[in-house]
């Protein structure tokens, strides 16, 4: 079974970093290319950023580029993103999700709750 | 690539045909995919390149479309189908439309 276990979300003060990870297990990671996608509170989903399935490329939203990294260590399984500069129009559930096919996602984690808020 | 989801609210009774429309901003193409998020919990992917059911998704559950203009069916609505529900544009980059909420009435 696909898990996606995400965590490291938090309340963090304007201009500060936090870093998100997240966990994956029932498939071959290193296979898959992986996604960040996030959720203001009451409002829809916006995707965040992308990684290749060896990490050699990575994509972003151009409102957090420059901002943040995606990366990955296919040795644990696992997805990161560094946040830094943070803003307060980042406050966001942010999910991690497989990707697959051309570029639907299959496969989401829980979600974690970042919260930019002095 | 702006995605346009009418209604924004929609309510019907158990047992109806509940359709949900998908606009695209420019030609597509055919992809497009539907999303079920309920309260509380992570989306769940259900149809993909515009018409193609993910593996586990009831069959009440149907895509359909091209270019621009693409529908969501539920055949016959069962109380568990409550939730929002997200089309998502991945012919350039990838954009979610704002999402249909889907009450009981």
């Amino acid at each position: 079974e696909v898990q996606l276990v995400e965590s490291g979300g938090g309340l963090v003060q304007p201009g500060r970093s936090l870093k998100l990870s997240c966990a994956a297990s029932g498939f071959t990671f290193s296979n898959y290319g992986m996604h960040w996608i996030r959720q203001a509170p009451t409002k829809g989903l916006e995707w965040v950023a992308s990684i290749s399935p060896s990490g050699g490329s990575t994509y972003y939203r151009d409102s957090v580029k420059g901002r943040f990294t995606i990366s990955r260590d296919n040795a644990k399984s696992t997805l990161y993103l560094q946040m830094d500069s943070l803003r307060s129009e980042d406050t966001a559930t942010y999910y991690c999700a497989t990707a697959d096919g051309p570029g639907w996602f299959a496969y989401w984690g829980q979600g974690t709750l970042v919260t930019v808020s002095s | 690539i702006q995605m346009t989801q009418s209604p924004s609210l929609l309510s019907a009774s158990v047992g109806d045909r509940v359709t949900l429309s998908c606009k695209a901003g420019q030609n597509i193409n055919n992809y497009l995919a539907w999303y079920q998020q309920k309260l509380g919990e992570a989306p769940k992917l259900l149809i993909y390149n515009a018409n193609s059911l993910q593996t586990g998704i009831p069959s009440r559950f149907s895509g359909s479309g091209s270019g621009t203009d693409f529908t969501l069916t539920i055949s016959s609505l069962q109380p568990e189908d409550v939730a929002t529900y997200f089309c998502q544009q991945y012919n350039s980059w990838y954009t979610f439309g704002a999402g249909t909420k889907l009450e009981l009435k």
